[in-house]
């Protein structure tokens, strides 16, 4: 059984500090990672694609993805209110369809 | 770009009654859309994946013939919910991938806005 493991929180961050979330999961094979934000009876919506080692940086995220690991994680920097949604960390395989998706880690960042 | 439009966003109906609902992707063609439905405080959980022109592949435990899905077109998938019962309640959403990534497995999904279903 292929998972993919978050906490499920709650994180809770002052605003303007440093949000960290983590995910790791199980299948070595897998090739392509994402995080989605979820707001309350929202449908998820895509914040970062990585797909090799390292840090990728869009504006205040930063996605980090180690393989050998086999954890990814995202940090949101000078934390909004407005971020306090579930994230989700999602894992494709190499040549596979699906996508599997963590529980999600429920985060809120006090004004 | 990316846009995936799904209909109703809700819809209450009764216990044995039937529910079909629409995922269309409105700027690009998706061959492949996938289907999920979500409990509340749980995560998505995939139900079945819907092919154009051939068969829908379901998730283990997910019963073909209680949803029911289409996919006639390249923009087009629909998932139909057969006589609906109260534990079918749920948010159901739906998502393709643009395939503008070589893979196209390697893109990311996007997604419909969800349908919640309540089943009285």
């Amino acid at each position: 059984q292929k998972e993919v493991e978050q906490n499920s929180g709650p994180l809770s961050v002052p605003e303007g500090a440093i949000a960290s979330l983590n995910c790791t999961y199980s299948d070595r094979v897998s090739q392509s990672f994402f995080w989605y934000r979820q707001y309350s009876g929202k449908s998820p919506e895509l914040i970062m694609s990585i797909y090799s080692n390292g840090d990728k940086e869009d504006g205040r995220f930063t996605a980090q993805l180690n393989k050998a690991s086999q954890y990814v994680s995202l940090l949101i920097r000078d934390s909004q209110p407005s971020d306090s949604a579930t994230y989700l960390c999602a894992v494709s395989e190499d040549g596979g369809f699906k996508t599997i998706f963590g529980a999600g880690t429920r985060l809120f960042v006090k004004a | 770009g990316a846009v995936v439009s799904q209909h109703p966003s809700w819809v209450i109906c009764k216990s044995g009654t039937s529910v079909k609902i629409e995922c269309r992707s409105l700027d690009f063609q998706a061959t492949t859309m996938f289907w999920y439905r979500q409990f509340p405080k749980q995560s998505l959980m995939l139900m079945a994946t819907s092919n154009e022109g051939s068969k829908a592949t379901y998730e283990q435990g997910v019963e073909k013939d209680k949803f029911l899905i289409n996919h006639a077109s390249l923009t087009l998938s629909t998932l139909t919910v057969t006589s609906a019962h109260p534990e079918d309640s749920s948010f159901y959403i739906c998502s393709a991938r643009t395939g503008q990534s070589v893979p196209e497995n390697n893109s990311p999904l996007h997604f419909g806005n969800g349908t919640r279903l309540t089943v009285t």
